[in-house]
């Protein structure tokens, strides 16, 4: 299973960007990076997952580094409802393990 | 709402004691998840079932056990609880086995072991 990397906590000001680094130097090419988050006291919700190139929704951005080494999860407006937990998950087409790791704590501020 | 159900929501028993925690995955998922989450911990993967077959193995103590029913829906079962067992128990599903679909999480069940 491939390693990751986030840091522990981060800070950001309501409405403004949010850039959440994810290090996963060990990813294989078969691969898919998924985000989840975690709100205080609810269950993890999908964020966005990619494989090699940028991805958007509604959510979020995900821009994955060219050599497929690290990737971040970018919030365009960060609210305070995005105040939570975020995982950065490598997941194998071929399996669907779902590890979660140590996770970002992301705070945002009015 | 995910579409993933568990119930209880919360439960309270005491030390020894055999508890069960259900899980009603979307519809037509195939694979279930099944992870515990301490006070103030990260989640710690138990155990993973795909359209009724073990697929993956995580900490998950000899005391528990799970199972996946031909319904999809799956049951984690606790027994000879202890103090330390007390924690929310998430369960998640997911469409298929591969690596490129989103899985969705239930509200987990909130077990206090008195």
């Amino acid at each position: 299973d491939a390693k990751t990397t986030q840091p522990n906590s981060m800070e950001s000001n309501e409405e403004e960007p949010v850039h959440l680094p994810c290090n996963h130097s060990t990813i294989s090419g078969t691969d898919y990076i998924h985000w989840y988050r975690q709100l205080p006291s609810q269950g993890p919700e999908y964020v966005i997952h990619g494989l090699t190139s940028n991805v958007n929704n509604r959510m979020a951005s995900l821009a994955i580094a060219e050599d497929r080494k690290s990737s971040t999860l970018i919030l365009h407006r960060a609210t305070l409802r995005d105040a939570a937990v975020y995982y950065c998950i490598p997941t194998t087409y071929n399996t669907d393990k779902l590890i979660f790791g140590t996770g970002t704590r992301l705070q945002v501020f009015p | 709402d995910s579409g993933v159900t568990q119930t209880p929501k919360h439960l309270i028993t005491a030390t020894g004691q055999r508890v069960t925690l259900r899980c009603s995955p979307r519809s037509g998922d195939l694979s279930v998840y099944w992870y515990q989450q301490s006070l103030d911990q990260g989640l710690q993967f138990l155990i993973q079932y795909y359209n009724g077959e073990e697929r993956a193995k995580g900490n998950i103590l000899e005391r528990f056990s799970a199972q996946q029913f031909p319904d999809l829906h799956s049951e984690l079962n606790l027994s000879s609880l202890e103090l330390g067992d007390s924690a929310l128990y998430f369960c998640a599903s997911r469409a298929l086995g591969q690596g490129n679909t989103e899985a969705f999480f239930g509200q987990g069940t909130r077990l206090t072991v008195v």
